[in-house]
């Protein structure tokens, strides 16, 4: 079945240490979209990607960082993680916009200790 | 004004029963609206989207959109215990280029 894979499910880092979450696509689809989702709240997107187009929310911080490699992959690197860093990051895609329905991975749960 | 804005609930109905969930939104270029089911600790589910003023149907879910007062709804019927999850209103933001998610509201379903 096509999918939006993420890997892992479940991450711990220390305070300050890097980490990077990752996100596959076998739909083919442009846009791949990257949200934080704290516990109760709505997901808010970081940024999204069309096709090698970067587009950075106004408000995502600058410890957030994104690579798309190409079409499959998409990669999310936090430089140096804080204790408000803890969330589920879900990845998305659409086929061509953001009017669009968008396809969700599991989603990655990270921890920071 | 939350630029989406739901009840947060707990909405709780009995089986059977049609339950009724509300969005109003700010941006009023809007044209894209979504409902998401989340079940807690999985990620969203599309339920709908509507695009137009008016109602869409699609099985026992009904979206009904009203652009000028930029308010969406969904109606659910025949609502089962399995429907139990928090649903998400989400809207293209046009004027920002981007996708806002309101926090959801939560449904409980009882038997």
């Amino acid at each position: 079945d096509a999918m939006v894979i993420q890997n892992p499910r479940y991450q711990v880092t220390q305070f300050g240490k890097p980490v990077t979450l990752s996100c596959s696509q076998t739909l083919n689809h442009n846009v791949m979209y990257w949200y934080q989702q704290k516990s109760s709240q709505a997901p808010k997107l970081l940024f999204h990607y069309y096709d090698k187009d970067f587009n950075n929310e106004a408000d995502t911080p600058d410890n957030f960082q994104s690579r798309r490699p190409n079409t499959s992959f998409c990669f999310l690197d936090i430089r140096s993680p804080g204790l408000g860093d803890a969330a589920m990051y879900l990845c998305a895609t659409s086929p061509d916009s953001l009017n669009q329905p968008q396809h969700f991975g599991d989603g990655t749960r990270l921890s920071i200790l | 004004q939350k630029e989406v804005e739901q009840n947060s609930g707990p909405l709780s109905v009995p089986e059977g029963a049609i339950a009724s969930l509300n969005c109003t939104y700010s941006d009023r270029g809007s044209q894209s609206f979504f409902w998401y089911r989340q079940y807690s600790g999985k990620s969203p589910e599309l339920i709908m989207f509507i695009y137009s003023n008016g109602d869409k149907e699609d099985g026992r879910f009904t979206a009904q959109l009203n652009k000028a007062s930029q308010y969406v709804s969904l109606l659910i019927r025949d609502s089962q215990p399995s429907d139990s999850a928090t649903y998400l209103c989400a809207v293209n933001f046009i004027n920002n280029n981007d996708m806002r998610f309101g926090a959801g509201t939560r449904l409980t379903v009882k038997p």
